[in-house]
């Protein structure tokens, strides 16, 4: 079974400075996609940024981006110039290619510090 | 506006009085799912539909049903609720098993007494 494991249940960072936040995960298989969603307080489920495993680029959306080790089986979310709004919690999630099952993290809380 | 629906946002009920929880999509998708959130655990899977009249089972599928009778409807049952399936329920839909980007519902919190 797959797994993915966010060993870091809280980070802060200051505005303006970047933060990283760790995930990793657990499968055999070769072709599958990796997310961020960030779930701000009012619990909605939004989506942050997503990546393809047959694609070596790191994506990247604005200020967020991957860094996407599929050999070491990680997949970073690196934020930059934090903003306050970036505050809540986020979650990494993996699924398999053209499969129904999705495993979520436990998610990181992130506090952004004005 | 393209969006996921449930009904109700909130809901208290007690042990054993069954409840259904509606999830609808306006985007014509094929694949619905339905998961749950609890503090410190993330989004665990309930059950997912690949398309009308297919289900299957998640992580999670003891004590809850499902049924997928029309493309945009994807209702949750609890035949007989207990209390430690208090928690927050999210609907997901994305538009085929290769367009891997799931649209979340707004959630529903539901406390069983």
């Amino acid at each position: 079974a797959q797994t993915v494991t966010q060993s870091q249940p809280e980070m802060s960072v200051q505005e303006a400075e970047t933060v990283t936040l760790s995930c990793t995960y657990d499968t055999s298989e070769s072709d599958y996609y990796l997310f961020w969603y960030k779930q701000p307080p009012s619990r909605q489920m939004i989506l942050v940024i997503r990546q393809e495993a047959y694609k070596q680029q790191n994506a990247t959306e604005n200020r967020f981006s991957v860094n996407f080790q599929k050999a070491a089986k990680s997949f970073s979310l690196k934020i930059s110039d934090s903003q306050l709004g970036d505050a809540a919690m986020y979650f990494c999630a993996y699924r398999r290619f053209n499969a129904g099952k999705s495993t979520f993290g436990d998610g990181t809380t992130l506090t952004v510090k004005p | 506006e393209a969006q996921v629906t449930q009904n109700p946002r909130y809901l208290i009920t007690v042990t054993g009085k069954k409840l259904t929880v509606t999830c609808s999509q306006n985007m014509n998708h094929e694949y619905m799912s339905w998961y749950r959130q609890d503090p410190g655990l993330g989004l665990r899977q309930i059950y997912y539909s690949m398309n009308v009249e297919v289900t299957d089972k998640g992580d999670v599928p003891e004590g809850y049903k499902v049924s997928r009778k029309e493309k945009r409807n994807f209702p949750l049952i609890l035949e007989s609720p207990s209390p430690n399936q208090t928690s927050l329920y999210f609907c997901a839909s994305s538009l085929a098993r290769n367009q891997e980007t799931q649209y979340f519902g707004p959630g529903t919190r539901l406390l069983v007494l």
